[in-house]
């Protein structure tokens, strides 16, 4: 069973819609979750992250965390073509990073 | 923001010799570096951590003696691929922890022909 568990895209939103990109973890005793984002051929960028469950704001991004269903998400509002990237939650185990596969995200405008 | 600078950021070299990669912190002190493999189209898999002073810990699966971790100081660590093989060719990722979290450097594109 994968430890980190997205899907893997891709998925198509319209430009100025609302992209929503959802992660499940294994570890219920997981306490750190992290969302980054990955332009092809580069190196992953930090967009948020969120220690406690609810929803944690950032601009236009949202986290949203649920330790009870070992579920967090990234909503994103107002899309832009720019944010067309893939995504990786990760979540903190121990002293480690574990990542998911990453989330295809499309803006098409 | 913490910065985790990465050289080269692109290496292509023969079958058989070997590659040094060099992430240095440039503004913080990271007593821990993560490094990580990327193949196309698929997730960063930890292949190591190095600590400074220590030696580095692999991951299951992860040859230590191909990929040669060291962390000699506060600011910098290399990963040395090793009689590298086609197969090796891949993007090579650090990582350092910092106070927001976790800062990536800029990735290694190693080709080996």
């Amino acid at each position: 069973q994968k430890e980190v568990e997205q899907n893997s895209g891709p998925l198509s939103v319209p430009e100025g819609a609302i992209a929503s990109l959802n992660c499940t973890y294994s570890d219920r005793g997981s306490q750190s979750f992290f969302w980054y984002r990955q332009y092809s051929g580069k190196s992953p960028e930090l967009i948020m992250f969120i220690y406690s469950n609810g929803d944690k704001e950032d601009g236009r991004f949202t986290a949203q965390l649920n330790k009870a269903s070992q579920y967090v998400s990234l909503l994103i509002r107002d899309s832009q073509p720019s944010d067309s990237a893939t995504y990786l939650c990760a979540v903190k185990g121990g002293n480690k990073l574990v990542f998911g596969a990453g989330t295809i995200l499309r803006v098409k405008s | 923001g913490a910065v985790v600078s990465q050289h080269p950021s692109r290496v292509i070299c023969k079958s058989g010799t070997s590659v040094k990669i060099e992430c240095r912190s440039l503004d913080f002190q990271a007593t821990t570096m993560f490094w990580y493999r990327q193949f196309p189209k698929k997730s960063l898999m930890l292949m190591a951590t190095s600590n400074e002073g220590s030696k580095a810990t692999y991951e299951q699966g992860v040859e230590k003696d191909k990929f040669l971790i060291n962390h000699a100081s506060l600011t910098l660590s290399t990963l040395t691929v090793t009689s590298a093989h086609p197969e090796d060719s891949s993007f090579y990722i650090c990582s350092a922890r910092t106070v927001d979290g976790y800062t990536f450097g800029s990735g290694t594109r190693l080709t080996v022909v």
